[in-house]
């Protein structure tokens, strides 16, 4: 079975700091993607790597960014986290198949106060 | 940049009917067009795919049928039960290097017993 784990299901944190979100996959997978889920607005897709240390950015990258320095592990980063960033983040990998099916992990509510 | 169009945005029947959820998608090079449920609180998961080489797929109560030529696909749920109530989502893939699934905005199906 494949697994997708995220760091925290539920994180708090203050306007300004710098924000963290893990994503780890065990399947070796070459694509991560991170999206965040807002009501009516569905799944929107910020960051996705197909690759060790590549990144493309997706429909709404302002105020994030990502790496992915190993290939089962990617990050999102908050540089200077805002309220209008609170929401539901879901990261996602999928295999080599192209194009194939994507597992998405349990997803990291975050609050910024 | 490419869509993909999801409707309805809700959708209530009563037990034991059907239900249709359809998409609309802009780009002629997807080929990969898969639905996933995300239930309350919990993760998405895929359901049933179908490439482009075929029109039409099943698997018992769901099936999903696609037209190339209207860019449009459809998840058809029949004998519906309380615990197919979720949202679910539609995407569209293609085999073009770099590119990610596009999202549909989501369904919130209601099944009252």
């Amino acid at each position: 079975d494949v697994k997708v784990t995220q760091s925290s299901r539920y994180l708090v944190k203050r306007t300004g700091e710098k924000v963290f979100l893990e994503c780890v996959q065990d399947m070796d997978h070459e694509n991560m993607f991170w999206y965040r889920q807002d009501p009516g607005l569905g799944l929107r897709l910020i960051y996705f790597s197909y690759d060790v240390k590549m990144k493309e950015k997706g429909d709404i990258p302002e105020g994030y960014s990502v790496s992915r320095e190993k290939k089962e592990r990617f990050s999102l980063i908050l540089e200077s986290a805002s309220t209008n960033q609170t929401s539901m983040y879901l990261c996602a990998s999928s295999g080599s198949g192209s194009p194939d099916t994507q597992y998405f992990g349990p997803g990291t509510r975050l609050t910024v106060l | 940049g490419e869509n993909v169009e999801q409707h309805p945005s809700t959708l209530s029947v009563q037990e034991g009917d059907s239900a249709v959820i359809k998409c609309t998608y802009s780009d002629s090079a997807s080929n990969y067009f898969p639905w996933y449920k995300q239930e309350l609180g919990k993760r998405p998961q895929l359901i049933i795919d179908i490439r482009s080489n075929v029109g039409e797929k099943k698997d018992q109560r769901i099936a999903v049928t696609l037209n190339k030529t209207a860019k449009h696909f459809s998840l058809h749920i029949t004998e519906t039960q309380p615990e197919d109530s979720a949202v679910y989502f539609c995407a569209a893939g293609s085999n073009q290097a770099g590119t990610a699934l596009i999202f549909g905005k989501g369904t919130t199906l209601s099944v009252s017993s």
